[in-house]
């Protein structure tokens, strides 16, 4: 069966610090992979997806950015964090030409 | 850009109600739409999901309708339960090129009284 990790688990970091939040998926191979972000009380904005290794789509500029050194780990960073950054985030996968998504545990990160 | 919207955005019932869910999309030029359930602090559990083709789909007393001319679907829930509530979000994702996006709306929010 297929298994999703996402740490940390939770995060605070000052303003002006550096992320890294990772995403890995066990039990298949080639996933589409995906970040989604997460305000308080909102729904999910697609921030990033990765059709294969070193391939990024980009939804939304801002100073994040992705990565995918290997085919079932997605690397969330940033240089540096803004207050806005804060929220809670979403690692998915789905099977490629396949069309459900799974959902990873989240990372909640506070900026302060 | 597709943009998805849920009504109600929060929804209290009794127990044993039976209810709906409201999910609208601005173009109907989707591949395929997904009902999804989120608990608290929790990532999301997919729980249906309907093809363009499709125009509904079952699992236990979920039952998930999508009319694609009118931009609308639905999420019914028979004989609700108090372990029903949690936040519930649709996602689409579009024809074409794109289908490999998702976009999801704000959700809603269901409480179950006991």
């Amino acid at each position: 069966s297929q298994t999703i990790h996402q740490w940390p688990a939770t995060l605070v970091q000052p303003v002006g610090s550096p992320l890294s939040l990772e995403c890995t998926v066990e039990g298949t191979s080639n996933p589409n992979l995906y970040w989604y972000r997460q305000a308080a009380g909102r729904g999910l904005q697609l921030l990033f997806y990765s059709v294969g290794i070193g391939q990024i789509s980009s939804e939304v500029p801002q100073n994040l950015s992705a990565s995918r050194p290997q085919d079932r780990q997605f690397i969330l960073s940033s240089k540096k964090l803004l207050l806005s950054d804060s929220g809670f985030y979403l690692c998915a996968w789905k099977r490629d030409r396949d069309h459900e998504q799974y959902f990873g545990p989240g990372t909640r990160l506070t900026v302060t | 850009k597709q943009e998805v919207t849920q009504i109600p955005a929060a929804l209290s019932v009794p127990e044993g109600e039976n209810l709906v869910l409201n999910c609208s999309f601005t173009d109907s030029a989707i591949y395929n739409l997904q009902w999804f359930r989120q608990d608290p602090g929790k990532g999301l559990t997919s729980l249906l999901l309907i093809q363009s083709s499709q125009r509904e789909q079952t699992s236990g007393r979920l039952n998930a309708s999508l009319d694609k001319s009118s931009g609308r679907s639905t999420l019914y829930i028979a004989a609700s339960q108090p372990g029903d509530s949690a936040t519930y979000l649709c996602a689409v994702s579009p024809s074409g090129y794109n289908f490999n996006k998702f976009y999801f709306g704000s959700g809603t929010k269901l409480n179950v009284k006991p």
